[in-house]
């Protein structure tokens, strides 16, 4: 299968500051890659669209100028949390489809294993 | 737009049994249903997949059922084994976007 790397794993960082996670496509080209938030015990929740030569497209209620993404390739996405705050500690997972040959494109997506952000 | 609802939360087994987990979709345009298992402080891993032109999937002891008109897919484990505890996590996805459930932590007992 293909494969999904984040960087880093973990991250601990002081309110204020700010944070950037990669998302890369390892052995496939991605011209999209999806960034989830999910917090503890719940379900994994879209953030945000990233699309390789286009601007981002972001969920309703997820703060555009807070959560910079940027798809610089066909195999590298990042997501900077600015001045993070301690609400935005959570465990952020990206994923990637990797398109169909047939017409009608059944997208498996892959996912990245986690970046555990914790502001402090 | 899309609502995956899934059931139950929590579901304990013991060691051999069978598991089976429920999810019901809204959108009927839905085309794609995937299961993904997540284990703690890891990413979800896709374990099998139906798409809606298809009603039963198996692979070894895993299995997934779609039923179209009734707009729901279920996910069945048998022979579990202890290391099959995880959260499970289902989702309906049109074009590429996934929406998942609530998941449902599977303990099996040995």
């Amino acid at each position: 299968g293909a494969v999904v790397s984040q960087h880093p794993s973990w991250v601990i960082c002081k309110s204020g500051t700010s944070v950037k996670i990669e998302c890369r496509s390892l052995d496939f080209q991605a011209t999209t890659m999806f960034w989830y938030r999910q917090f503890p015990k719940q379900s994994l929740m879209l953030m945000a669209t990233s699309n390789e030569g286009s601007k981002a497209t972001y969920e309703q209620g997820v703060e555009k100028d807070k959560f910079l993404i940027n798809h610089a390739s066909l195999t590298l996405s990042t997501l900077t949390v600015t001045s993070a705050h301690p609400e935005d500690s959570s465990f952020y997972i990206c994923s990637a489809p990797r398109t169909g040959t047939s017409a009608r494109s059944y997208n498996e997506q892959f996912f990245g294993p986690g970046t555990r952000l914790t502001v402090l | 737009g899309e609502n995956v609802e899934q059931h139950p939360s929590t579901l304990s087994v013991q060691e051999g049994d069978s598991a089976v987990i429920k999810c019901t979709y809204s959108d009927s345009a839905s085309n794609y249903f995937p299961w993904y298992k997540q284990e703690l402080g890891k990413g979800p891993q896709l374990i099998i997949d139906i798409r809606s032109n298809v009603g039963e999937k198996k692979d070894q002891r895993i299995a997934v059922t779609l039923n179209k008109t009734a707009k729901h897919f279920s996910l069945h484990i048998t022979e579990t084994q202890p290391e099959d505890s995880a959260v499970y996590f289902c989702a309906a996805s049109l074009a590429r976007q996934l929406t998942f459930g609530s998941g449902t932590q599977l303990t099996v007992l040995p």
